[in-house]
């Protein structure tokens, strides 16, 4: 079983929808990671968080430590959004573990 | 800020040559990662450094993998022999605080074996 798991593993939308992806893990975390890797195979880093809620421009992530969940959500999604997301957790006090997911590849069309 | 710089791009070698991977980290960075990534396993984290020191190796795949990192501007990661197994994108990322800041990752390398 992986310590990280992420849904959906596919995800299609219409532009304008909202969107949300999920991340849940079975370890302890320090520090949750949301990337983003885009169909040319950079990959950037969206947020880094550790407890309650970040927003940037139209994302908007959050986790919930008792429960070992987080979200990534999309508000009014634009095809530029299309890319492969990935959620990492950093396990417990030195932070040099890392646990990742297999990754949600969202297509986002006009 | 130039953000953290990868070379090569992709790189193209024969079963049994030696390849070299290089990263310039993002000045003031303390922490230096390397991951691999394949369709089949997705990304793993080979090996982290912090201030130089390479802390956890424990996701090196093999003795034929080795990662140095002279200064706080340079790592490599060199593979040899190499093997077609070993095909894969490279990434080089590097933060201020091990995976307690954000990652900032380089563009790759794209390594083909053949």
């Amino acid at each position: 079983k992986n310590e990280v798991e992420q849904s959906p593993q596919n995800l299609t939308a219409q532009e304008g929808e909202f969107i949300t992806i999920n991340c849940s893990y079975s370890v302890g975390i320090s520090a949750l990671h949301w990337l983003q890797q885009h169909p040319g195979g950079g990959i950037v880093s969206l947020f880094m968080l550790s407890s309650g809620k970040k927003k940037h421009g139209r994302l908007i992530a959050t986790i919930n430590i008792q429960e070992k969940h987080s979200s990534l959500h999309i508000t009014a999604s634009h095809p530029r959004d299309s890319a492969v997301y990935i959620c990492a957790a950093t396990g417990p006090v030195t932070g040099n573990q890392f646990y990742f997911g297999t990754g949600t590849s969202l297509t986002v069309i006009p | 800020d130039a953000g953290v710089i990868q070379s090569p791009r992709h790189e193209v070698t024969e079963m049994g040559q030696e390849v070299t991977l290089r990263c310039k980290p993002i000045s003031g960075h303390n922490s230096l990662f390397w991951y691999r990534q394949t369709m089949m396993r997705g990304l793993e984290l080979l090996i982290y450094f912090n201030n130089n020191v390479p802390i956890d190796d424990s996701g090196m795949p093999e003795d034929r993998f080795s990662a140095k990192m002279p200064n706080a501007s340079f790592s490599t990661l060199k593979i040899q022999p190499s093997e077609p197994r070993d095909s894969a994108v490279y990434f080089c990322a590097s933060s201020r605080d091990r995976g307690l800041s954000p990652l900032h990752f380089g563009n790759g390398t794209r390594l083909t074996v053949t």
